[in-house]
């Protein structure tokens, strides 16, 4: 069974709707974190989680927000999706301490018409 | 923030050939990550460096720390079909407290003809 699993792996969306795309982990990981993959551009961080209580802006948090309902779980929302959202997006993991390795998860496919 | 530039943005080589790709950064980091993406797929862990200089392998896998803490290469030997995909540098500036993500370099896209 895979480490981190993120639900669900493709979806196709309408402008304005709300979007939730959720990350579920069972390495035990504390640290979480939401990327977003455009073509020639790489990762870019949208949000960060240290823990249950603790939620952290990245590069590219506007239009997004999340929720850390668990150690295990960590989800993204778009409140008003828009076309420029339409992208890869990515939920990783880390143990924390000086060892700083992510695990990612396999991916959703996010379009938005 | 911190910018990395990875080069070459794609290369095209025969099946047996090295490849050679690096990233540089306008700032130092504390550890540099080399990750490869398969089609459809999150990035996975290739090579973790953790001390400028460090010179690590893993299988035909090479990656080099540099001495600055600005840069990092990462060499593939004598390439096969599977290492086709997409390569990525990242690099991570912990300061103590946390650390807040990492950068990534936007990739290196890896195509190999038989």
């Amino acid at each position: 069974d895979a480490d981190v699993t993120q639900t669900p792996r493709n979806r196709i969306t309408k402008t304005g709707k709300r979007i939730m795309l959720e990350c579920s982990q069972t390495k035990g990981h504390d640290r979480m974190y939401w990327y977003r993959q455009d073509p020639g551009l790489g990762l870019r961080l949208i949000y960060y989680s240290f823990d249950v209580k603790d939620i952290n802006k990245g590069e590219i948090s506007d239009g997004y927000s999340v929720s850390r309902q668990a150690q295990a779980k960590f989800s993204l929302s778009l409140e008003s999706a828009i076309p420029n959202q339409t992208a890869l997006y990515f939920c990783a993991t880390e143990s924390g301490g000086f060892y700083n390795e992510q695990f990612f998860g396999p991916g959703t496919r996010l379009t938005v018409l | 923030g911190q910018q990395l530039n990875q080069s070459p943005q794609s290369m095209f080589i025969q099946e047996g050939e090295d490849v050679s790709m690096n990233c540089t950064s306008s700032s130092i980091f504390n550890t540099w990550l080399w990750y490869k993406q398969d089609p459809g797929e999150g990035p996975v862990l290739l090579i973790a460096l953790y001390k400028a200089g460090e010179l690590t392998s893993n299988g035909r896998l090479t990656a080099q720390f540099g001495i600055t803490r600005k840069d990092s290469f990462l060499n593939i030997s004598a390439s096969i079909p599977s290492d086709v995909g997409i390569y990525f540098c990242a690099g991570l500036l912990y300061s103590g407290g946390g650390a807040d993500g990492l950068t990534f370099g936007k990739g290196t896209h890896l195509i190999i003809q038989p």
